[in-house]
């Protein structure tokens, strides 16, 4: 167990729908980080938000958004969903100093769009 | 999306051989780290290296940081059954961004 939990665990949709995907991160990391793992794209990194602010975009379509709020948990918002979006989606945390670059995992949401 | 090289793709062993895979990209990482993937879960950090030529080691996991900081290495001696999963590779270049680029994994079945 990482200690960064995601829900839900399994989420089914349909096509031009809106979902949001949550993540809380281990107790005393300030940095959350979404990634994106499809069987034709790998894991590929989407946002990253460091207490509160937004730090990095990497690969995030305009349809999708993300938040960090103060008790730094984490929202990633997918919108007009496409059947292509569907993929796991992992949100990942750590802490400054030293561990900065060691990024733990949650335990993803699989999002299906139908 | 940008993915790093990691070879071999898929690998079938015999329980207690030993097993090697490797990373490598085109650009400088100032960060490599190795992770395990099971069906189902999230990725698990295994080992992070910080330093160019630097030799890290977890129980029967142990990992190399090139010299070039263009690849690295991940050896698994006397392999189990529970070995078996997805490795990866991920580097992180550095500057303002933490974000890690993912190799495209290197499948592990053990045989009993």
């Amino acid at each position: 167990d990482s200690g960064v939990t995601q829900t839900p665990k399994h989420l089914i949709t349909a096509t031009g729908q809106r979902v949001t995907l949550r993540c809380s991160p281990r107790s005393g990391d300030l940095s959350v980080y979404w990634y994106q793992q499809s069987l034709d794209q790998g894991l590929q990194f989407l946002i990253q938000y460091y207490n509160g602010e937004e730090r990095a975009k990497g690969n995030i379509l305009e349809r999708f958004s993300a938040q960090q709020f103060p008790d730094l948990h984490s929202e990633l918002n997918l919108s007009s969903l496409e059947l292509g979006d569907s993929a796991l989606y992992f949100c990942a945390s750590s802490v400054p100093g030293r561990d900065y670059n060691e990024q733990f995992f949650g335990p993803g949401t699989r999002l299906t769009v139908l | 999306g940008q993915q790093l090289n990691q070879s071999p793709q898929s690998m079938f062993i015999q329980e207690g051989e030993d097993v090697s895979m490797n990373c490598t990209s085109s650009s400088i990482f100032n960060t490599w780290l190795w992770y395990k993937q099971e069906p189902g879960e999230g990725p698990v950090l295994l080992i992070a290296l910080y330093k160019a030529g630097e030799l890290t080691s977890n129980g029967r996991l142990t990992a190399q940081f090139g010299i070039t900081r263009k690849d690295s290495f991940l050896n698994i001696s006397a392999s189990i059954p529970s070995d078996v999963g997805i490795y990866f590779c991920a580097g992180r270049q550095g500057g303002a961004t933490n974000k890690l680029i993912f190799g495209t994994g290197t499948l592990l079945a053990v045989q009993p």
